[in-house]
């Protein structure tokens, strides 16, 4: 079965300080990857995707994430975060069609 | 840029009752879906929707539940017959094709007394 695991359920980074989210599949094939955050109160929004191609993509706010085949691994980078990022970020994979997204990691902010 | 717009952003209903909850999806797209999120937990496929059909549902999506394109624009919800376990945030998304990033509305929440 599909799945996607984030094993980091709550990450606490200094403003200005580099940002690495872990995301890890389970799936046979390469399948499509992508990045969403959530702040709270509000929906869903793409910060980047994966479909094929050059490994390393690039989001929206400054974000980048890379695909890495043989850790089956997408995690999600970003060189200096912004008090603005404190939010919930979950990765996801699209099989067909349907979306099988993590369990999210909550990322606080501290000045 | 385009958006999906979900009303009501709130919706308090007692346990037994009906549920409709609305969604307009971006106007060119095709695909349609709906998730449950509930509080503190991660987001779960409900059921996608393409051509006039359920194309893919997950089991959570059980005969209490029910969608419907009743016009060229709105994609609604509905909960029958409504537990407490229903409550959570519930998102609508459409797409224009499979496997394309899905564009996510607001979300309503549902709490159900």
């Amino acid at each position: 079965a599909q799945s996607v695991t984030q094993p980091d359920i709550h990450i606490t980074v200094s403003e200005g300080a580099s940002l690495e989210l872990r995301c890890n599949y389970s799936y046979g094939a390469t399948p499509y990857l992508f990045w969403y955050v959530q702040s709270p109160g509000q929906g869903l929004q793409l910060l980047l995707k994966y479909f094929s191609g050059d490994t390393l993509v690039q989001g929206i706010k400054g974000f980048e994430a890379e695909f890495k085949r043989s850790q089956s691994s997408f995690n999600l980078r970003k060189p200096s975060v912004h008090w603005s990022d404190a939010a919930e970020y979950f990765c996801a994979v699209v099989v067909g069609n349907q979306f099988y997204f993590g369990t999210g990691t909550s990322l606080t902010v501290i000045p | 840029e385009p958006e999906v717009t979900q009303t009501p952003s709130h919706q308090v209903t007692q346990m037994g009752q009906e549920v409709i909850l609305r969604c307009v999806p971006i106007s060119n797209h095709l695909y349609f879906y709906w998730y449950r999120q509930i509080l503190g937990q991660k987001v779960e496929f409900l059921v996608s929707f393409y051509n006039n059909e359920i194309s893919e549902k997950s089991e959570i999506f059980d005969d209490q539940f029910s969608v419907e394109r009743p016009d060229g624009s709105n994609f609604t919800l509905k909960i029958r017959s409504t537990k407490l376990e229903d409550s959570a945030m519930y998102f609508c998304a459409s797409t224009l094709g499979p496997n394309q990033p899905q564009h996510f509305g607001d979300g309503t929440r549902l709490s159900i007394l």
